[in-house]
C-alpha cells in the first residue's frame, strides 16, 4: 500500500520569504502523480501544484514550484515571495496512474505566515 | 460556475444513528469522489462513483454506502453512528474517473 508522510506538522515564515515544505511516500509503481493541496479555514481543499513521475521537470505555478526526487521518492513545495493568504494546511497526496480520484494524502503541515 | 456544493454544511447525530450527506458535482462533472477527514488528519478515501457506478472503494466498512444519480449528484450514507465517525467529509468531482478532482467545502458530522 501506498503511504504519504509529512514530517514537519508546523511551519512559520516570514511575509515574502521563502519556505519548503517536506513530502516522502513510498510506493513499488513507476508511474504515478503526485499532488500539493492547501485548505484553508474554509475547509475546501485547493489543488496547488501536479507532478506527473514520468515527466524529469519539475513542476512550477508561479510561487509555487516543487522539488521532485524519484529516486527518493521525495516530493517538496518550496513558496516563495510567501504572502498572508498563504497561510493554511498543506497536503501532499499521491495518486497511481488510472486509479480514479483515489489519492492517498498525508497528515499535513499548517504553515504560518508572520507579517 | 457553481463549485461542488455539499449539504448540509453541519450536522449533529447520536450514536446509532443513521445520516445521509449530499453532494452536487460540477456541471457536466460524471464523477464523484467521497473522503473523511479526521480532526488533525489528512483526508481519507471512501467511494469513487463514475457514471454512476461504484469505481473505488476504501478501507470503510460496510456501515458507509454511496450512490449516484442520473444527474450525477450523490449521497453517503453511514449506518449505526460510532463517535469515531465525526469528522469532515469531503465530496470531489471531476470530468473523468482519472481527471483533477475538485472539492467541495465538506460536511461537518459531530456524534455525540
Amino acid at each position: 500500500a501506498q503511504t504519504v508522510t509529512q514530517s514537519q506538522p508546523e511551519m512559520s515564515v516570514q511575509e515574502a520569504e521563502t519556505v519548503t515544505l517536506s513530502c516522502t511516500y513510498d510506493t513499488s509503481e513507476s508511474d504515478y502523480y503526485l499532488f500539493w493541496y492547501k485548505q484553508p479555514p474554509s475547509r475546501q481543499m485547493i489543488l496547488v501544484i501536479r507532478q506527473e513521475a514520468y515527466k524529469q521537470q519539475n513542476a512550477t505555478e508561479n510561487r509555487f514550484s516543487v522539488n521532485f526526487q524519484k529516486a527518493a521518492k521525495s516530493f517538496s513545495l518550496k513558496i516563495s515571495d510567501s504572502q498572508l493568504g498563504d497561510a493554511a494546511m498543506y497536503f501532499c497526496a499521491y495518486r497511481r496512474i488510472n486509479a480514479g480520484n483515489m489519492l492517498t494524502f498525508g497528515g499535513g503541515t499548517r504553515l504560518m505566515v508572520k507579517p | 460556475d457553481a463549485g461542488v456544493t455539499q449539504s448540509p454544511t453541519h450536522l449533529i447525530k447520536t450514536r446509532g444513528q443513521q445520516v445521509t450527506l449530499r453532494c452536487s458535482p460540477i456541471s457536466g462533472h460524471k464523477s464523484v469522489s467521497w473522503y473523511q477527514q479526521v480532526l488533525g488528519q489528512g483526508p481519507q478515501f471512501i467511494f469513487q462513483y463514475y457514471e454512476k457506478e461504484e469505481r473505488g472503494r476504501g478501507n470503510f466498512p460496510d456501515r458507509f454506502s454511496a450512490r449516484q444519480f442520473p444527474n450525477y449528484s450523490s449521497e453517503l450514507n453511514v449506518n449505526a453512528l460510532l463517535l469515531g465517525d465525526s469528522a469532515l467529509y469531503l465530496c470531489a468531482s471531476s470530468l473523468g474517473s482519472n481527471t483533477e478532482a475538485f472539492f467541495g467545502q465538506g460536511t461537518r458530522l459531530t456524534v455525540v
